[in-house]
């Protein structure tokens, strides 16, 4: 049984920090490239990130770029956002995913992240 | 504003077929037959419904199909059920790494 479990999200001043973490079981999580996708409240969808799976390759959002940090501890079977100088913008649910061959197959339930003074 | 343009709602009878359109460029939709759509029902995370354009993973009811014509993918709901009431969204490879999400479609079954 695939699980995908956020944590770490919470409430942060403007231009703080936050680590989000995704744990991952029933997947052969070191063969899959992983992404993290937000959705701030009453909005769609936005793709943040992703990383290859081994780690090596890692892109982008024009919107994250610069501030947003995607890492991934195979042998914990876990990925991580570490999310710098944040912006109200940023108020969002994160969800990760795992991606196969451009698609997000497995989906976590989210964690909310909400950038507020 | 999304990268790829859907309707904000469509709506339908139950038993009746629905389809949500997913416009996009040359260099997305029209470029890669690397298409998706999910849905999301309110207060939950996204389910994937279609992949690769027309693929469905198991599990998913043949009721929902996919296609694309240029740079246009379509979402297609045959013998719409009460279930199916929820928020739709397409997302397609775009080249160089990226990845794009509709804006998202809401589906009222009547």
């Amino acid at each position: 049984q695939v699980q995908l479990v956020e944590s770490g999200g919470g409430l942060v001043k403007p231009g703080g920090s936050l680590r989000l973490s995704c744990a991952a079981s029933g997947i052969a999580f070191s063969d899959f490239y992983m992404s993290w996708i937000r959705q701030a409240p009453g909005k769609g969808l936005e793709w943040v990130s992703y990383i290859s799976s081994s780690g090596s390759t890692t892109f982008y959002a024009d919107s994250v770029k610069g501030r947003f940090t995607i890492s991934r501890d195979n042998a914990k079977n876990s990925l991580y956002l570490q999310m710098d100088s944040l912006r109200a913008e940023d108020t969002a649910v994160y969800y990760c995913a795992r991606e196969s061959v451009w698609t997000f197959d497995y989906w976590g339930q989210g964690t909310l992240v909400t950038v507020s003074s | 504003q999304s990268a790829l343009t859907q309707p904000r709602s469509v709506s339908g009878s139950p038993g009746q077929s629905v389809t949500i359109s997913c416009t996009g460029t040359s260099s997305d939709v029209g470029g890669y037959d690397y298409v998706s759509w999910y849905q999301q029902h309110p207060g939950k995370a996204p389910k994937l419904m279609i992949y690769d354009v027309s693929k469905r993973p198991s599990g998913v009811p043949d009721r929902f199909s996919g296609s694309k014509s240029g740079n246009t993918a379509s979402l297609t709901i045959s013998g719409l059920q009460a279930e199916d009431e929820a928020d739709y969204y397409c997302c397609s490879y775009a080249g160089s790494s990226l990845r794009e999400f509709g804006g998202g479609t809401k589906l009222t079954v009547l």
